[in-house]
């Protein structure tokens, strides 16, 4: 069975860029969340989605947006990109909001 | 506002010597309390989910147990393949509740 996966998994952007992020649930799945991983640090929650409607978000600038898509993959976006930025970003899927969640290898953004 | 505190940050351990790592939480009506593994530079892997206090749950050499305040998770003999970040996370009910709040993880050595 395939797992949470994410695209890609390396990316540079040069600061004030826009980027993209994929994730495709374990297949079932209905929920997907975002985090953000700075190093040393544990996963800070982003968004949440369910069902293609945004469930929970987390303490980050509106420069960071998400969606859902019909076959409950998702899309985070995060404009403007700063320094701090540089990050590992999580995608975990789940088959609903409160129920065990399954991480994706994770994309690693790098903003010079 | 949920809170996790792991500790201890980081732990060394010779094979076969077994210990275990806390995990302290604060959360408005907990709707469970998740242990993951994390290699370097990857995803976190889904460990265990406890529910309530009281409950245990083993899984190889790793064995977890949950009280009110408290989540452990119980080494039993480590190998080196046992290395690695373990994060603590609890989802509780409160606003905000669909969202994991993890702890920043302890770093476990084991020396050959």
């Amino acid at each position: 069975d395939a797992g949470v996966t994410q695209s890609p998994t390396h990316l540079i952007k040069t600061r004030g860029q826009h980027v993209t992020l994929r994730c495709s649930p374990i297949s079932g799945h209905k929920s997907v969340s975002w985090y953000q991983q700075v190093l040393g640090q544990g996963p800070q929650f982003i968004f949440q989605y369910y069902e293609k409607e945004e469930r929970g978000r987390g303490n980050f600038p509106d420069r960071f947006s998400a969606r859902q898509f019909p076959n409950y993959s998702s899309e985070l976006n995060v404009n403007a990109l700063l320094l701090g930025d540089s990050a590992l970003y999580l995608c975990a899927s789940s088959f609903s909001t409160n129920t065990e969640a399954f991480f994706g290898q994770g994309t690693r953004l790098t903003v010079v | 506002e949920d809170q996790v505190t792991q500790s201890p940050e980081a732990l060394r351990l010779q094979e076969g010597e077994s210990s275990s790592l806390n995990c302290s939480y604060t959360v408005s009506g907990l709707r469970g309390l998740f242990w993951y593994r994390q290699d370097p530079g990857k995803g976190p892997e889904f460990l265990f989910t406890l529910y309530s206090a009281g409950e245990e749950k083993e899984k190889e050499r790793l064995k977890a147990t949950l009280t009110k305040k408290e989540s452990f998770l119980h080494i039993t003999a480590p190998k080196p393949e046992d290395s690695a970040t373990y994060l603590c996370a609890v989802q509780g009910s409160g606003a905000g509740s669909y969202q994991l709040t993890f702890g920043k993880g302890t770093k476990l050595s084991v020396i050959p």
